[in-house]
């Protein structure tokens, strides 16, 4: 079945680590996007990716870093920049057709700092 | 920039009865509209899209909405609740011609009670 997968359901992270977090799709998709939610604030845009080896800060892409070497996987690492990293990170990939496709969105990371 | 309001960030109703979830855009030429579904711990499922070819869309699950360009508003329906569409609703808006990515709102939580 197509689908995009997220590992692990679950992360915690330690003060001052960074973290990756594994997003993977095979529907064939160009563009990959990452989200964070985070409870009253609905999904805000942190990093996408239009085409392999090519990608854009969103609107808040502080702490965060991200690689697109392959079509299929979209990984996202949370650095020790990130001040304020417990959420709850949803990726997604879509076909660009001038906005008018909708995204598909993977199950979701919940990242804890502990 | 394009925005949406959702109004109402809980909203609750009985088994059986109607539902109605609010969202208001916000941009400077008629965008392509989305409505979300998520239950806990899930990523996001789409329920229906506006994309200038209808202004009532029919969605899954019994959802529909009807685009008012004179109102800014896609408002959510469903003409009788279930309690198994207990779950929080969001809203979204992608740009004609600019790409895919989606700015949310901040989200509905629905209650269905007996």
């Amino acid at each position: 079945d197509g689908g995009i997968t997220q590992s692990p359901k679950y992360l915690f992270r330690k003060e001052g680590q960074n973290v990756t977090l594994s997003c993977e799709q095979n529907l064939n998709h160009d563009a990959m996007y990452w989200y964070r939610q985070d409870p009253g604030q609905g999904l805000r845009l942190i990093y996408y990716s239009q085409i392999v080896n090519d990608f854009q800060k969103g609107d808040i892409a502080e702490g965060y870093s991200v690689s697109r070497e392959k079509k299929e996987s979209f990984p996202l690492t949370v650095t020790s920049a990130q001040k304020n990293p417990t959420a709850f990170y949803l990726c997604a990939s879509s076909i660009p057709a001038g906005g008018m496709t909708e995204a598909f969105f993977g199950q979701g990371t919940r990242l804890t700092v502990v | 920039a394009q925005s949406v309001t959702q109004l109402g960030s809980h909203v609750s109703v009985s088994e059986g009865a109607l539902v109605l979830l609010r969202c208001n855009y916000s941009s400077s030429v008629p965008p392509y509209l989305f409505w979300y579904v998520q239950y806990p711990n899930q990523g996001l499922q789409l329920l229906l899209k506006y994309t200038s070819a209808a202004t009532l869309v029919k969605g899954i699950n019994g959802f529909e909405a009807e685009f008012k360009k004179s109102e800014t508003s896609f408002h959510l329906t469903k003409p009788s609740a279930h309690m198994s569409d207990a779950a929080e609703y969001f809203c979204a808006v992608s740009p004609t011609g600019g790409g895919n990515k989606l700015t949310f709102g901040t989200g509905t939580q629905l209650k269905v009670e007996l």
